[in-house]
């Protein structure tokens, strides 16, 4: 059975630094996505990620995924307010997406 | 284009009482899914619908909830009689193809409150 783990579950930070969001899975995959919640709304897709050692980069976000370690991580650079948000990665295992269970992450003038 | 569209956005029900949420995907998504989220987790998902075929319900509480998506476009989720437990985020998402291979596009939820 797949089962996907982020770390950290809360994250608070100060603008300007940069960190890394994990997120590892425990069996083989293909396809894993990131996606941004923010309070109170919906899921927004982030990113897709097919392949081992693809990287995909948006503004101060960048998502890469090392499928051998069944790992992906989404890194923050120079953190600004309005990334303030939960982030979650979602993992395709047998036919339908398996989800972390997200990260909030608030970011301090 | 249009996103995907849910109502209500709000419901408060007593327990044992029943509910039935709306969704219409985006035009053309072959693919629907309803999740549920419970404060402070990932969405789970519920049912998955190609077309207006099942795909997958294995995690739909099969006493209590039902799901359909006549014609192959909207869908309804009901639940009867709800619980407690069954507060939370009701999620649709649609997608082109089906199965995860596809990026999922989600409406606005519906917020249940079970009292």
């Amino acid at each position: 059975e797949l089962k996907v783990e982020q770390n950290p579950l809360f994250l608070s930070m100060q603008e300007g630094k940069n960190y890394t969001i994990y997120c590892n899975y425990s069996t083989t995959s293909d396809r894993l996505y990131w996606y941004r919640q923010d309070p109170g709304k919906s899921l927004e897709s982030l990113f897709v990620l097919l392949s081992n050692g693809a990287v995909k980069q948006e503004g101060r976000l960048m998502a890469s995924l090392d499928t051998k370690a069944r790992l992906s991580t989404l890194h923050i650079t120079a953190a600004v307010h309005d990334l303030s948000a939960t982030y979650f990665c979602a993992v395709l295992g047998n036919y339908q997406l398996i989800w972390g269970a997200g990260t909030k992450l608030i970011i301090k003038p | 284009e249009a996103g995907v569209a849910q109502s209500p956005r709000y419901k408060i029900i007593e327990k044992r009482q029943s509910v039935a949420f709306w969704c219409n995907p985006i035009s053309g998504h072959a693919t629907l899914y309803w999740y549920q989220q419970i404060l402070g987790q990932g969405p789970k998902l519920l049912i998955q619908f190609q077309n207006n075929g099942v795909v997958d319900d294995s995690q739909l509480p099969k006493d209590r909830f039902s799901a359909e998506r006549l014609k192959g476009v909207d869908s309804t989720l009901k639940i009867q009689p709800a619980k407690l437990e069954d507060s939370a985020v009701y999620l649709c998402a649609s997608s082109l193809e089906g199965a995860g291979a596809d990026t999922q596009y989600f409406g606005p939820g519906t917020r249940l409150t079970v009292l």
